[in-house]
């Protein structure tokens, strides 16, 4: 699976939308970029995925860059319970593969009232 | 009621005792995983199962064993527990999609 790098730690005010970078760049062509974020000590939680085409649900949008070597998380309205440190995971995510998740460090998102 | 529950949510051991760590899931998912997770840092893989019959080691096996007692069954067992196995310790289902694993709470273990 393709290495990926983000920031330690980023802030962002409450209600405004918070950006959260990473860079894959030695992404392969059939893989997917994956975000899971996890609250204090809580179980991870999936957000989001997407190969090549951008992607939005109902809790953030996935912008991924044409060369595909970086993409942005955006959570349009940052609450407070949105703090949360954000991983972003680059791996093989077809029907039928057998490949896992590799979590790195993530970037600590800490919104700010 | 939860998708993915773990059984002890709390435990601490001394050294030499064995453990097992439970997980059990609702959601009908053919796999399930086992990571560890140490402070400040992200989750690694322990053991990883993609059905009843089929048992993979992760990229930290050493020291842990698994059972696939059910498809919604699958523990986690340390033979003989050392401090450096204190830790939370998570379990995740997914579908044959593969596109979302679901976590449980967690279980943290505390070896004395």
């Amino acid at each position: 699976d393709a290495k990926t790098t983000q920031p330690t730690s980023m802030d962002c005010a409450e209600g405004r939308a918070a950006n959260l970078p990473c860079n894959h760049s030695t992404i392969s062509g059939n893989e997917y970029v994956y975000w899971y974020r996890q609250i204090h000590s809580q179980g991870p939680q999936y957000i989001i995925h997407g190969l090549k085409n951008n992607e939005t649900n109902e809790m953030a949008s996935l912008i991924i860059t044409e060369d595909r070597k970086s993409s942005t998380l955006i959570l349009p309205h940052a609450t407070l319970r949105d703090t949360a440190v954000y991983y972003c995971i680059v791996r093989v995510g077809s029907s039928g593969s057998a490949r896992q998740l590799t979590f790195g460090s993530g970037t600590q998102l800490t919104v700010l009232p | 009621d939860a998708d993915v529950t773990q059984t002890p949510r709390n435990r601490i051991t001394k050294t030499g005792k064995r453990i097992m760590l439970e997980c059990s899931q609702t959601k009908g998912h053919d796999r399930m995983y086992w990571y560890r997770q140490d402070p400040g840092l992200g989750l690694r893989l322990i053991y990883y199962s993609f059905d009843v019959k089929d048992i993979n080691k992760g990229e930290i096996s050493d020291g842990y064993s698994v059972s696939r007692q059910a498809q919604a069954k699958f523990s986690l067992s340390l033979e003989s527990a050392i401090p450096n196995q204190t830790a939370l310790y998570f379990c995740a289902t997914s579908d044959r999609h593969n596109n979302e694993q679901f976590f449980g709470p967690g279980t943290r273990l505390t070896v004395l």
